[in-house]
C-alpha cells in the first residue's frame, strides 16, 4: 500500500480481555515504531523494530504489553488482560533504515476499554 | 541515551504574529531532526527535516527551523501565524549511529488567537 495501515481503526472491548492490533507498514521500511496517545497528549514510546535485530522494549509499560513483528514487515501489538488505562490511541510508524527519511506515521487504532 | 525536550506544553500566539516553538535534544553523535504536527483528530504529519547543510530549514505551510548545534536547539518558527495552524507539534531526533532510533518530545500545543 502506499502508506502505513494499521487496523482496526477502532477497539472497543471489555476490560480484562486481550486485544490484538495490526501495523503493515511502508513496503521495504526495515524500521518500525510502536507508539500510544492518550487523549490530546504526546507520544509515549512503547517499542522499536529495526530489521532483525532484537528489537527496543524499553517503552512498554507492563509485561501486559507484548509486540512482533514477522517477516521483518507486519507487526502486531498485543495487550493482555487490559485495563481502563489502556484505553489511548496505538499509533504505528515505519521508515527506511539508515536514510535520512522522515518517519511515516499511520492513523492509529483507538483503544477503549470498558 | 538520546532524548528530546520541548519545555513548553502550550504556545498561545495571536494570528498574524510570529511564532516559535521550542525543542532542544541531546545525542552523541550527529543528529537528524524533524518537525511533525499533528491536527486534531488527525494522525501526524511531517513538517520539515534537517539533515545537513543550511541550518535553516523550510518546509510545509509556511514553517522553517533553525538547527543551533552550539546550542543543541531545533526551534520552529513562522513569520506570521494562521488560527488553522492550531495543533500539537512534535519534535523528533535521530542519531545517525547506533540504532537510529527516532526519539520524539512531549509535543506543544499551538494556540493561534483570532
Amino acid at each position: 500500500g502506499a502508506g502505513v495501515s494499521q487496523s482496526p481503526s477502532n477497539k472497543v472491548t471489555e476490560k480484562g480481555k486481550d486485544v490484538e492490533l495490526r501495523c503493515d507498514p511502508i513496503s521495504g521500511h526495515t524500521a518500525l515504531y510502536w507508539y500510544r496517545q492518550s487523549l490530546g497528549q504526546g507520544l509515549e514510546f512503547l517499542i522499536y523494530f529495526q530489521g532483525n535485530s532484537a528489537p527496543d522494549k524499553s517503552g512498554l509499560p507492563s509485561d501486559r504489553f507484548s509486540a512482533e513483528r514477522t517477516g521483518g514487515s507486519v507487526s502486531t501489538l498485543t495487550i493482555q488482560r487490559t485495563q481502563q488505562e489502556d484505553s489511548a490511541v496505538y499509533l504505528c510508524a515505519s521508515s527506511p533504515r539508515g536514510g535520512n527519511t522522515e518517519a511515516f506515521f499511520g492513523q492509529g487504532t483507538r483503544l477503549t476499554v470498558v | 541515551a538520546q532524548s528530546v525536550a520541548q519545555p513548553e506544553d502550550q504556545v498561545n500566539v495571536a494570528e498574524g504574529n510570529p511564532l516559535t516553538v521550542k525543542c532542544t535534544y541531546s545525542v552523541s553523535g550527529n543528529p537528524y531532526l524533524f518537525w511533525y504536527v499533528q491536527y486534531p483528530n488527525r494522525g501526524l504529519q511531517f513538517l520539515l527535516k534537517y539533515i545537513t547543510g543550511d541550518n535553516l530549514v523550510k518546509g510545509s505551510y509556511g514553517f522553517e527551523a533553525e538547527f543551533n548545534k552550539s546550542q543543541t536547539s531545533f526551534h520552529l518558527k513562522k513569520p506570521s501565524a494562521l488560527v488553522s495552524d492550531s495543533a500539537l507539534y512534535f519534535c523528533a531526533v535521530r542519531d545517525l549511529g547506533g540504532y537510529q532510533k527516532v526519539t520524539f518530545g512531549t509535543g506543544t500545543k499551538l494556540q493561534v488567537i483570532p
